[in-house]
């Protein structure tokens, strides 16, 4: 059975860009989240989709947005980028997007912002 | 606000002794708790999750954690360290099914030969 699955694994951006990372979770799961993790501010909620709606959002600004497809493959989209936003980017696949199902993480994105 | 705390940012121990790592919850409703581990550069894996059955939770790799509701603590133990062992440990707290993990700051273990 194919784990959580990110793409790219290491992102080198200069400020003021956007990028895109994406998540392809287990298969059957409806449910992703997005954590962004920082030595600072260490393990963040960024936002939830399940069956293509957001339905969870954490406190983070309107730069930061997701998508979801069909097939429950997920994307991340950071506009205007800022040195802060350097971190590793995890996903976290579910089957419901509830905590008794637990959620299953991928291996994330590093993104460096120079 | 639901919180999670670790006690201890950064634990040491010789392989064979026990490891204890500390977690305390604040929530108003029984969570669902969860420890997770970090190698690195690797996202999380799932050590073990408590969501109202059995107090004591037993996970991967000899390790469990026991839910004392009147201390709201969930501490990982394992009676005995391994080098391999060596790593980031996270506890989380889910307030109730269909929210957020909510992530304690993590504790780095290290294992002496």
């Amino acid at each position: 059975k194919a784990g959580v699955t990110q793409t790219p694994r290491y992102l080198i951006k200069t400020r003021g860009q956007q990028v895109t990372l994406s998540c392809s979770p287990i298969s059957g799961h409806r449910s992703v989240s997005w954590y962004q993790q920082t030595p600072g501010q260490g393990l963040q909620f960024l936002f939830e989709y399940f069956s293509e709606t957001q339905r969870n959002k954490g406190n983070f600004p309107g730069r930061f947005s997701g998508r979801q497809f069909s097939n429950s493959r997920s994307e991340m989209n950071v506009s205007t980028l800022e040195l802060g936003d350097s971190a590793l980017y995890l996903c976290a696949s579910s089957l419901e997007g509830t905590a008794d199902y637990g959620y299953t993480f991928g291996s994330g994105t590093r993104l460096t912002v120079v | 606000a639901q919180s999670v705390t670790q006690l201890g940012s950064h634990v040491s121990v010789s392989e064979g002794a026990l490891v204890l790592l500390r977690c305390n919850y604040s929530s108003s409703v029984p969570p669902y708790l969860f420890w997770y581990v970090q190698y690195p550069n690797q996202g999380l894996q799932l050590l073990l999750k408590y969501t109202s059955a059995a107090t004591l939770v037993k996970g991967i790799n000899g390790f469990e954690a026991e839910f004392k509701k009147s201390e709201t603590s969930f501490h990982l133990t394992k009676p005995s360290a391994h080098m391999s062992d060596a790593a980031e440990y996270f506890c989380a707290v889910s307030p109730r099914a269909g929210t957020a993990l909510i992530f304690g700051k993590g504790t780095t273990l290290s294992v002496s030969s």
